[in-house]
């Protein structure tokens, strides 16, 4: 079946533009999150959504970035005034909840690669 | 608080030679940990997950982990590497009692002709 789709694939921006990430997630999966990818630095948690419950945003790094999930399925991760160290890997991925947490596999988009000239 | 060490960025190995990619956790409470695998230009995909029973968990690929938990590590082994295997490999953990997971900084698998 279908996987976890992301696009743009690839986005290069002017510093100070604002971007917006598109993430489809695998259908039926209640859970959605979003990752950055920096060279060397593994993956970075930037935000959790699950079902109709609150988002967990502890991840984002600045109130320049937000994110949100329409009508539970496609998500949308937008950054305001990008900066040079926005440049990054943005990842997607959804799982689905099986009641137990910290126990799902989760799957993984392609990524989104951001240059922020 | 929960953290995934893996010590080693980057290891070379020749193929069909054994490899060991090393992963450490830190928790004093039942954990899951899951190892994945992210090819260029990919997204990461799991290789495997120990959640309970069997410490020795076989994932695809040939691979397999071990769960040890007085030395609190994961590590991922396989016997005889292939060029393909050539790519990044994560662990993970999950924060306490979240649905949050915490990857490691990744191991970078080169396998050498």
């Amino acid at each position: 079946g279908a996987g976890v789709s992301q696009s743009p694939s690839n986005k290069v921006t002017e510093k100070g533009k604002d971007v917006e990430l598109r993430c489809d997630p695998i259908s039926g999966h209640t859970a959605l999150y979003w990752y950055r990818q920096s060279l060397g630095q593994g993956l970075e948690f930037l935000i959790y959504f699950q079902g109709n419950s609150a988002p967990d945003k502890s991840g984002l790094p600045s109130d320049r970035f937000s994110a949100e999930r329409t009508g539970g399925s496609v998500s949308t991760l937008t950054i305001q005034r990008t900066q040079q160290e926005d440049s990054a890997v943005y990842l997607c991925a959804s799982s689905l909840d099986r009641g137990l947490a910290g126990s799902d596999e989760q799957y993984f988009g392609p990524g989104t690669r951001l240059t922020v000239t | 608080a929960q953290s995934v060490t893996q010590l080693d960025s980057q290891v070379p190995v020749f193929e069909e030679a054994p490899v060991e990619l090393r992963c450490n956790y830190s928790s004093s409470v039942s954990v899951y940990l899951f190892w994945y695998v992210q090819y260029p230009n990919q997204g990461l995909q799991l290789l495997l997950k120990y959640l309970s029973g069997s410490t020795l968990v076989k994932g695809i690929n040939g691979f397999e982990a071990e769960f040890n938990k007085s030395q609190t590590s994961f590590h991922l082994r396989k016997p005889s590497v292939h060029i393909s295997d050539t790519a990044e490999y994560f662990c993970a953990v999950p924060a306490s009692g979240t649905y949050k997971y915490i990857f490691g900084t990744g191991t970078r698998l080169k396998v050498l002709a």
